[in-house]
């Protein structure tokens, strides 16, 4: 199952909300999760079955989607909130990941 | 606290072999299946293979099969990847992780251990 992210880049302020799609070749219920990385850091696990926070995430991340269209919400980019996201789906072997999204401070 | 420290990375020729070893500490290690995921410099997320918390069931990418093995030692909380026949574009960051299987995620990650594959 390919997974396709848009934006792959992204340039953005901090205070302004944001959107991440995540956009699966077949459908995959709701066995998505949301990753976040920074460089040199292993990544970190945001978001769960689609729209669950994990466990200490901020609630400005927000997941939704079910089936093959995803998305992953900031709603108020902190400085700390700048980094690579990936999307994972895990329906079906093999376990797949988007291609990234980039968010950079404009 | 959750700590899984990864081993055993380093530059190898190719055709070569090496094995990673993965140390967890923190939880119940025996109740969790177990990832390997890589991540080639300056590129994104691969998964590589998955075990089941017993170690009878496993599951590899396509690229891998035949070349890797995953295994673990429950007595000793630590999971391996055997790696073989080993090519250029093997080259990465090697993570192993837990997974959740009842809600399917993986949550916690080792801080990556480097296979540079070159002559």
């Amino acid at each position: 199952i390919q997974l396709t992210q848009s934006p792959s880049s992204l340039s953005a302020s901090v205070g302004d909300g944001v959107t991440i799609t995540c956009r699966a070749s077949q459908g995959i219920s709701n066995y998505l999760a949301w990753y976040q990385q920074k460089p040199g850091k292993a990544p970190k696990l945001l978001i769960y079955a689609a729209s669950t926070l994990q466990s200490g995430v901020p609630s400005r991340f927000s997941g939704s989607g079910s089936g093959t269209d995803f998305t992953l919400t900031i709603s108020s980019l902190q400085p700390e909130d700048f980094a690579t996201y990936y999307c994972q789906q895990l329906n079906t072997y093999p376990i797949t990941f988007g291609q990234g999204t980039r968010l950079e401070i404009k | 606290e959750v700590q899984l420290l990864e081993s055993g990375g380093g530059l190898v020729q190719p055709g070569g072999s090496l094995r990673l070893s993965c140390a967890a500490s923190g939880f119940t290690f025996s109740s969790h299946a177990m990832n390997w995921v890589r991540q080639a410099p300056g590129k994104g997320l691969e998964w590589v293979s998955t075990i089941s918390a017993s170690g009878g069931s496993t599951y590899y990418t396509d690229s891998v099969k035949g070349r890797f093995t995953i295994s673990r030692d429950n007595s000793k909380n630590t999971l391996y990847l055997q790696m073989s026949s080993l090519r250029a574009e093997d080259t990465a960051v090697y993570y192993c992780t837990n997974y959740v299987t009842s809600i399917r995620y993986f949550d916690y990650w080792g801080q990556g251990t480097l296979v540079t594959v070159s002559s």
